[in-house]
């Protein structure tokens, strides 16, 4: 699966947007880009994936550019809830292939 | 939505004990369920992926005798920490997927070895 980077930590403000980056330059064609967050002490939750394609669901928007080098995931309106470590993965779709974390990004939502 | 269901979500046991830990998919059939680890402050590490019916494949510097992992059912997959050290105290995850959709995830078990 490729490698991907993410930073360490951002910080945001309760009811604005928090844009969180990911750099995937290895990507394959048939590598799908995932999202999941952990919140202190609790298992991974899935935000969202895709493909080339930008995503939208209930919880967020994910912004693939072009060439699929990096992407954006993008949470519209923060609150305090939304403190969480963000893990950005990129791995081919499909079940029973394994899921590896990196180092995610540490997003801290304050009033 | 897929519910994975964790437990204990946290256990103190004495230094050369066992300690099993269950995951059950509470809705779907999980083919495949994963076991992670987790220390503080650190990013969730594979210890090893389990499909119904098989023998786990564990990933390197995994100790297979020491880390037993079961999944005789499509539901139901146990990890047995055996002879339990203090340097075994982690957080304990478990994933599973039914080999269509994603990945649903315990909430974890804390392991404390005293």
């Amino acid at each position: 699966d490729a490698k991907t980077t993410q930073p360490p930590s951002m910080d945001c403000a309760e009811g604005r947007a928090a844009n969180l980056p990911c750099n995937h330059s290895t990507i394959s064609g048939n590598e799908y880009v995932y999202w999941y967050r952990q919140i202190h002490s609790q298992g991974p939750q899935y935000i969202i994936h895709g493909l080339k394609n930008n995503e939208t669901n209930e919880m967020a928007s994910l912004i693939i550019t072009e060439d699929r080098k990096s992407s954006t995931l993008i949470l519209p309106h923060a609150t305090l809830r939304d403190t969480a470590v963000y893990y950005c993965i990129v791995r081919v779709a499909g079940g029973g292939n394994k899921l590896t974390f990196g180092t995610g990004t540490q997003l801290k939502v304050e009033l | 939505g897929a519910v994975v269901s964790q437990h204990p979500s946290w256990v103190i046991c004495k230094s050369g004990t066992s300690v099993k830990i269950e995951c059950r998919s509470l809705d779907f059939q999980a083919t495949t369920m994963f076991w992670y680890r987790q220390f503080p402050k650190q990013s969730l590490m594979l210890m090893a992926t389990s499909n119904e019916g098989s023998k786990a494949t564990y990933e390197q510097g995994v100790e297979k005798d020491k880390f037993l992992i079961n999944h005789a059912s499509l539901t139901l997959s146990t990890l047995t920490v055996t002879s339990a050290h203090p340097e075994d105290s982690s957080f304990y995850i478990c994933s599973a997927t039914d080999g269509r959709y994603g990945y649903t995830f315990g909430s974890g078990t804390r392991l404390t070895v005293v």
